[in-house]
């Protein structure tokens, strides 16, 4: 089966400039997760979906981080204004039971100047 | 809450058998993970533990105790190619959802 995709691979922008990422998870995976991975750490999570509904958005900067998830497949992620502290890695994640665990996507590296 | 424990890094020798630890404690559990992550890439599932005891899946092998909020993951006969980082993840109570630990980093020496 395809994996989860993500793009773009790598971004690199100015602080206080707005980014988006895009992640298209494996057909017919009802759960769709956000997780950010600052460098040394492990993933955090930023937002779970179940189909095209907000399951847990508690830990997701809603000041300036939000994501939809349209018609329970794809998803974007977007970040506006950035600030130097969002440089982390970010993975998206889909899941269709518990037995089986994530299937992660490549993730996009996102370096603020 | 929820608060997992591994340790930051470990050095081991080619060909030897290494033992990474997690401790937890967490408001729920319903299951814990360990998943592999090489430098730059995606954590990919390495193991699931729901009930006590020792999990065998090739030189892999998991273990936990619930009672102890305990799990170590088993790495025998190491090769290079296991130098990556091992992050323990706990599916707490409520919807199923994965917190990691901060991730061990294993280095595979000559």
């Amino acid at each position: 089966e395809a994996g989860v995709a993500q793009s773009p691979r790598y971004k690199i922008i100015e602080k206080r400039q707005s980014v988006a990422f895009w992640c298209n998870p494996i057909s017919g995976h009802a759960t769709l997760y956000w997780y950010q991975q600052i460098l040394g750490q492990g993933p955090k999570l930023l937002i779970q979906f179940q189909n095209n509904g907000v399951v847990d958005d508690s830990q997701l900067p809603k000041d300036r981080f939000s994501a939809e998830r349209l018609k329970g497949v794809d998803s974007t992620l977007k970040i506006q204004p950035a600030k130097l502290e969002d440089s982390a890695v970010y993975l998206c994640a889909s899941s269709s039971d518990r037995v089986r665990g994530y299937t992660f996507g490549s993730g996009t590296r996102l370096t603020v100047v | 809450g929820q608060n997992i424990d591994q340790p930051t890094e470990m050095t081991a020798t080619e060909g030897a058998i290494v033992q990474i630890n997690c401790t937890y404690q967490t408001s729920g559990f319903n299951g814990l993970f360990w998943y592999q992550q090489h430098a730059g890439e995606a954590p990919t599932f390495l193991s699931y533990n729901v009930l006590d005891g020792l999990e065998e899946k090739g030189r892999f092998s998991s273990f936990l105790s619930r009672s102890k909020g305990y799990s170590y993951l088993l790495l025998k006969e190491l090769q290079m190619k296991d130098s990556a980082s091992y992050l323990c993840a706990v599916d707490g109570a409520g919807s199923y959802q994965l917190t990691f630990g901060k991730g061990t980093k294993l280095s595979v020496i000559p």
